[in-house]
């Protein structure tokens, strides 16, 4: 069974950075999936932030593009997330979350197989 | 950017059926994926690949995409089916999530 865990700081202050980490469990970060962060912020929706591939090839939601990094270390089996610059507006549950991978002559039809059980993090001083 | 819109809330007794939709310029040629998120819970997939139900999701849930709508149906509705249900789609390598909508079994 594949299983994701987020770790990080559950209070930020404005202005800082907030880096996440998601160690992967029952899955190589090292196979052919894509390896995702969503939020869900306060009173709204969830929220695609971006992407990481084994190889570090990476794809960012373009409102967050310039503030968020995404990378991998394939010695822990583990991918992380730095979002910078934060505001209160960054407040939200983070989820680290597998993207399987599907090959289609039809465009993307990756889906959301495994979620994190979310990081509540808060942008307060 | 590309949007998906969805109704932001529907209502349902138990045992009817419950639609719901997501609107989308051509989002028919997009294939869309649907996530329950229950209160306190991480989201899961309920339908992948437009109608795809994943390993032990109720074949009570069935959905369609096409034109500009994908519609997620659920039928013979359970009081365990009161969440929020999102759409999903990929504009080119860009994840985008519809706007939710929350499900209330009366």
């Amino acid at each position: 069974q594949v299983h994701l865990q987020e770790s990080g700081p559950g209070l930020v202050m404005p202005s800082g950075t907030l880096p996440l980490t998601c160690a992967v469990s029952g899955d190589s970060i090292s196979g052919t999936n894509w390896w995702t962060w969503v939020r869900r912020t306060p009173g709204a929706g969830l929220e695609w932030i971006g992407e990481v591939y084994p190889s570090g090839s990476t794809n960012y939601n373009p409102s967050l593009e310039g503030r968020v990094t995404l990378s991998v270390d394939k010695s822990k089996n583990q991918f992380s997330l730095k979002l910078d610059s934060l505001t209160a507006a960054d407040t939200a549950m983070y989820y680290c979350v597998r993207a399987r991978s599907l090959h289609t002559n039809m465009g993307r039809a990756n889906f959301f197989d495994y979620w994190g059980q979310g990081a509540l993090v808060t942008v307060a001083s | 950017s590309y949007e998906l819109t969805q109704p932001p809330s529907v209502s349902v007794s138990p045992g009817q059926t419950a639609r719901i939709t997501c609107s989308g310029d051509t989002l028919g040629n997009k294939y869309v994926s649907w996530y329950q998120q229950r209160p306190g819970q991480s989201p899961m997939v309920v339908i992948f690949q437009d109608d795809k139900r994943p390993s032990g999701i109720p074949g009570r849930f069935s959905a369609s995409n096409s034109g500009d709508t994908a519609t997620l149906t659920i039928s013979g509705t359970q009081p365990m089916d009161e969440a929020d249900y999102y759409c999903q789609a990929w504009d080119y390598n860009t994840g985008v999530f519809g706007t939710g909508t929350k499900v209330t079994v009366l």
